[in-house]
């Protein structure tokens, strides 16, 4: 089993819709958790940290369930900016981060 | 842009071969951190250097080393390149060694052929 899995999509989204996906994680000792952001062929950027009471940036909303050993992103009126691959991020203890495969939204017009 | 720099930006190298991927952290930025990102997958973790010590390695194998420098500058180097080695090496400079916030590079595509 990996370590962090995502479903891969692609999720295609119309334009203003709503669109959610999830990251599992197997270490239950895992104490930090990110999204991040990757445009074809870019670097990764953070999008958010995801906190254990649940943080909201702008149309981005992020969900910790440590019980069920999950993360969520949910992106609210979708842009055709948005389209990109959501990568979820983990630490466990120490500094490796674990990121998953990514998730890749399409944004439709 | 995250003022994190890598070079060069795209190289092909037979089986066989060594290379030396390079990377400039942000000014005042003294940890780097090296991912190998295969095609479609996310990125995985290779090691990280702090204050020119390695300070953590992912499920790497011995010909996949590297140095940091006084200015926090770092180098990866992979010897006896094999074809799955083929991949974007994307490092990312943070402050401390906690990933609070790492800002990456934007990467090295490697190809060997």
């Amino acid at each position: 089993r990996k370590e962090v899995e995502q479903d891969p999509g692609p999720f295609n989204v119309p334009e203003g819709a709503t669109v959610a996906f999830n990251c599992t994680y197997s270490n239950s000792a895992s104490q930090s958790f990110f999204w991040y952001r990757q445009d074809c062929r870019k670097e990764p950027k953070l999008l958010m940290s995801v906190y254990s009471s649940g943080n909201e940036d702008g149309r981005f909303t992020a969900q910790l369930n440590r019980a069920s050993q999950y993360i969520s992103l949910l992106i609210r009126d979708s842009k055709l900016s948005d389209s990109a691959t959501y990568l979820c991020v983990v630490k466990a203890a120490g500094n490796k981060l674990t990121f998953g495969g990514g998730t890749r939204v399409l944004v439709k017009p | 842009e995250t003022g994190v720099t890598q070079s060069p930006t795209h190289l092909i190298k037979t089986r066989g071969q060594q290379v030396t991927l390079r990377c400039s952290s942000q000014s005042g930025h003294n940890t780097v951190s090296w991912y190998q990102q295969a095609l479609g997958q996310g990125p995985q973790f290779i090691f990280q250097y702090y204050r020119e010590e390695e300070n953590g390695r992912g499920n790497f194998p011995p010909r996949f080393s590297g140095l940091q420098f006084p200015n926090y500058s770092s180098e990866l180097n992979v010897n006896a390149l094999e074809l799955d080695d083929s991949a974007l090496y994307l490092c990312a400079s943070s402050s401390g060694t906690l990933p609070v916030e790492q800002y990456f590079g934007p990467g090295t595509r490697l190809t060997v052929t």
